[in-house]
């Protein structure tokens, strides 16, 4: 069974950099495609991009440059970067393992991130 | 970008009635290699996502098989025969084949 767990702060200060990692158990990262997805409260599911293990990527435009996403394959682990962050960016941001076009199969459980000073 | 419009929003049902959710796209989700990537996900209350379908029909290992997808190119549907207290949540529709890839707003079931 593949298991993800999201971690990162839970509080983030507008105009920082919101950042979170993802860790991998139960299974390679070194196959499938790594996405990060944010549902904002009460809202639907977004997704932000993704991440294979060669490090290859890609987001969505939606963000513009703000998103940056890497992976660590020695750990298991991959991340996300979310710079000059608003309180539209509050959410619970998600990992989750998919294919080139998504098919999300394994999710984690999903960490807060609430953007105020 | 693909815009995935699902209907009802919200959708009350008898224990044991069957429930039929709508989802519609912007642009046919066949894709170049001939295949659809039309996906379903379940969001019970306080639980992540989970994915009941994909490839429009193809059902997830361990999903019951009261849950159902169908449809083609841009309308698609999800059928649950007969509704189980557990059914209750958000259900959404997804789509792989264009990016960036993109949800349905949600449908929320719950019981009369």
């Amino acid at each position: 069974q593949v298991l993800l767990q999201e971690s990162g702060p839970g509080l983030v200060k507008p105009s920082e950099t919101l950042s979170l990692t993802c860790s991998v158990s139960g299974g390679s990262i070194s196959t499938f495609y790594w996405s990060w997805i944010r549902q904002s409260p009460g809202k639907g599911l977004e997704w932000l991009g993704y991440i294979y293990y060669t490090g290859s990527t890609n987001y969505n435009p939606s963000l513009k440059s703000r998103v940056s996403m890497s992976v660590d394959t020695s750990k298991d682990q991959f991340s996300l970067e979310l710079s000059s962050v608003t309180a539209a960016d509050t959410a619970v941001y998600y990992c989750a393992r998919g294919t080139w076009f998504g098919e999300f199969d394994f999710w984690g459980q999903g960490t807060l991130v609430t953007v105020s000073s | 970008d693909v815009v995935l419009t699902q209907s009802p929003l919200s959708l009350p049902v008898t224990l044991g009635q069957p429930a039929s959710i709508s989802c519609r796209s912007s642009q046919t989700l066949v894709y170049n290699d001939g295949n659809t990537y039309l996906n379903w996900f379940q969001q019970r209350p306080g639980q992540s996502p989970r994915r009941l379908i994909y490839k429009v029909s193809k059902r997830d290992s361990g999903v019951p098989d009261r849950f159902s997808g169908s449809g083609s190119g841009t309308d698609f549907t999800l059928k649950i025969s007969r509704v189980e207290a557990e059914d209750v949540g958000v259900y959404y529709c997804m789509q792989g084949t264009h990016w960036p890839l993109s949800f349905g707003q949600g449908t929320r079931l719950e019981i009369k």
